[in-house]
């Protein structure tokens, strides 16, 4: 099973501030890594897919980078819309598709 | 519009069954693999079932594995987990998921959950 660990567990962020976040794959998924956003009381929603590609309707500030073992999503300015918990997924070696623990973006 | 719709969470007694289901609408539900992810209160999200769209092919969690059950029916664009001896542990809201197309593996569409409640 690969296991997935974002860093950090809080990130405390200003608006308009740049957020970024990390997640490491326990061996390598390639580029088959997706990103989600959860908040409070919602589903997640999909971010990003193959590392770095978009989903539908995501906004530009949110890009993602890295490939094999070491993952970055970068919100460049952060919103009151973008605090919330994010969430890094690999689906290059399955069953199990596993997720990292989160990372919870706040108000600083 | 896709969407999918849980059902069939509640309070259950350590040992006792429950089945979800979760329906889809507007897309080809027999095309889509389906996918149930769960997420204990104040945790993390956790993959549990997966179902192909012809039902051929089934994995589970080992979590679960023994105790919880997938199915569909196409004919009722629906999915089903039954889920028997459930444990303290199983408490949860349980998501349904799809992916964007056959094979992509992660989940563009979701449910809204629905809460599973294990408890004496």
């Amino acid at each position: 099973e690969i296991v997935m660990t974002q860093s950090p567990a809080t990130l405390s962020v200003s608006p308009g501030e740049r957020a970024t976040l990390s997640c490491r794959a326990s061996q390598s998924v390639g580029s088959k890594l997706a990103w989600y956003q959860q908040k409070p009381g919602q589903a997640p929603r999909l971010l990003i897919y193959g590392a770095y590609t978009r989903a539908t309707d995501i906004p530009g500030r949110f890009s993602g980078s890295g490939s094999g073992t070491e993952f970055t999503l970068t919100i460049s300015s952060l919103q009151s819309e973008d605090f919330a918990v994010y969430y890094c997924q690999q689906y290059s070696h399955w069953p199990p598709w596993t997720f990292g623990q989160g990372t919870r973006v706040e108000i600083k | 519009e896709v969407q999918l719709v849980e059902s069939g969470g509640g309070l259950v007694q350590p040992g006792g069954s429950l089945r979800l289901s979760c329906a889809g609408s507007g897309f080809t539900f027999s095309s889509y693999e389906i996918y149930w992810v769960r997420q204990a209160p104040g945790k993390g999200l956790e993959w549990v079932s997966y179902i192909s769209g012809s039902g051929s092919s089934i994995y589970h969690a080992d979590s679960v594995k023994g105790r919880f059950t997938i199915s569909r029916d196409n004919a009722q664009n629906s999915v089903y987990l039954q889920m028997n001896s459930l444990r303290a542990e199983d408490t949860a809201v349980y998501y349904c998921a799809r992916d964007p197309v056959i094979g992509a593996d992660y989940f563009d569409s979701w449910g809204q959950g629905t809460l599973v409640t294990v408890s004496s």
